[in-house]
């Protein structure tokens, strides 16, 4: 089946230092992907479609200054969490979605990156 | 729109006994609808989904699932719970035509005791 991987798994990071966080579909490609976050014991919720060659697109409320999303190519979407701070610390969990054109696509989640920032 | 509600945010059952876990839904357009289970600190698994083909969905490690539109509900059933079921489990719909972000339930957490 179709893996979305996500690096690193786990990162902690001082206040005020950005971090990259990576989604690729390992073996298909995507022209959508979507990043979520997840607070402790809450559901996820959206921040952002990333579109391969285009800007992305912000859910209300989430600071496209602050989170930057790059879609540079088919397999690979990167989350920049730029000057975070420790309100940023979050688990963070990317999506791919298959694109097969007039069917039902399936989407994929990575595993997730946990952010801390002290 | 769409929206999930999960009645009851933690879930307490023995083990062998029947596990339901609660999910309705709210969407303007036909949806599709998954179950997902979360274990600490790890990403999600698909337990199953609904496309609009059969209503009786079976998934993974005995779950099974069924949409019933006039009650817009997609409740997650399991007939005897194993100490391995213990999770966060999430409801989630996801529109058929545009938009295909997926729209989580606030999540249930399944307690299993001995």
């Amino acid at each position: 089946g179709a893996v979305v991987s996500q690096h690193p798994s786990r990162v902690i990071c001082k206040s005020g230092t950005s971090v990259k966080i990576e989604c690729r579909s390992l073996d298909f490609q995507a022209t959508t992907m979507f990043w979520y976050r997840q607070f402790p014991k809450q559901s996820l919720m959206l921040m952002a479609t990333s579109n391969e060659g285009s800007k992305a697109t912000y859910e209300q409320g989430v600071e496209k200054d602050k989170f930057l999303i790059n879609h540079a190519s088919l397999t690979l979407s990167t989350l920049t969490v730029t000057s975070a701070h420790p309100e940023d610390s979050s688990f963070y969990i990317c999506s791919a979605l298959t694109n097969i054109a007039g069917s039902y696509n399936e989407q994929f989640f990575g595993p997730g990156t946990r952010l801390t920032v002290l | 729109a769409q929206s999930v509600t999960q009645l009851g945010s933690h879930v307490s059952v023995s083990e062998g006994a029947l596990v339901l876990l609660r999910c309705n839904y709210s969407s303007s357009v036909p949806p599709y609808l998954f179950w997902y289970v979360q274990y600490p600190n790890q990403g999600l698994q698909l337990l199953l989904k609904y496309t609009s083909a059969a209503t009786l969905v079976k998934g993974i490690n005995g779950f099974e699932a069924e949409f019933k539109k006039s009650e817009t509900s997609f409740h997650l059933t399991k007939p005897s719970a194993h100490m391995s079921d213990a999770a966060e489990y999430f409801c989630a719909v996801r529109s058929s035509n545009y938009g295909q972000n997926f729209v989580f339930g606030p999540g249930t957490r399944l307690s299993v005791l001995p």
